[in-house]
């Protein structure tokens, strides 16, 4: 199985910061690699699907980049409705795994 | 737009069979999309258990893949979860899933508990 880690596991900042989210998997996988964001008691939500393509609806301040086995979740200008937990995803294999997740703080 | 509800006992005795189903409503299960089963412990990460495609082929989580059976149900528009042999360990918030690879569309998700 891939490997997905996270880093770091627990990020603190300010609104208006920019902070930045690393994910990296045990082998490459080409750029098949998502980002949810969710928040206490709901579902996930897509932000970012191969490694860079903003889902729809999803604010411009996410971005997403990286490639084969080390990617990163930007925010930019944090919003107060920006703390939650983010996950990564990677969907290179039939068998589908997460990262094991980061929490932002305000700090 | 697609909708999911997840449905099925809230409460599972140990040793017992966690049975859930998922209505997709918005949409034909019969697409070119994944259906997907994830679940997240209390306080734990997300942990994707399997998921199916329209034509019944199936692909497992490997840590559960003894214990598992998904299924679809095209007429009814609807796809299930069954987990055998469950401990309480299997405790956990189930979420179903629209899926292309990435994880697009959730469910709001079921707290099963698995307890005498």
């Amino acid at each position: 199985d891939i490997q997905m880690t996270q880093s770091p596991s627990t990020l603190s900042a300010s609104v208006g910061d920019r902070v930045t989210i690393t994910c990296r998997a045990s082998q490459n996988i080409n750029n098949w690699l998502a980002w949810y964001q969710q928040k206490a008691g709901k579902a996930p939500k897509l932000l970012i699907y191969k490694a860079s393509t903003l889902e729809t609806g999803v604010a411009s301040r996410f971005s997403g980049s990286g490639s084969e086995t080390e990617f990163t979740l930007t925010i930019s200008n944090l919003e107060p409705d920006d703390f939650a937990t983010y996950y990564c995803q990677q969907y290179q294999t039939f068998t589908k795994t997460l990262g094991q997740g980061t929490k932002l703080e305000i700090k | 737009q697609v909708h999911l509800q997840e449905s099925g006992p809230g409460l599972v005795k140990p040793s017992g069979t966690l049975s859930l189903t998922c209505t997709v409503s918005g949409g034909p299960i019969f697409s070119t999309y994944w259906w997907t089963w994830v679940r997240q412990a209390p306080g734990k990460g997300l942990e994707w258990i399997g998921e199916i495609y329209d034509s019944g082929t199936t692909n497992y989580n490997p840590s559960l893949k003894s214990r598992v059976t998904l299924s679809v149900d095209k007429s009814k528009n609807q796809f299930s979860l069954e987990l055998n042999s469950v401990t309480a360990a299997d405790s956990a918030v189930y979420y179903c899933v629209r899926s292309f690879g990435a994880f697009d569309s959730w469910g709001p998700g079921i707290l099963v508990t698995v307890s005498s």
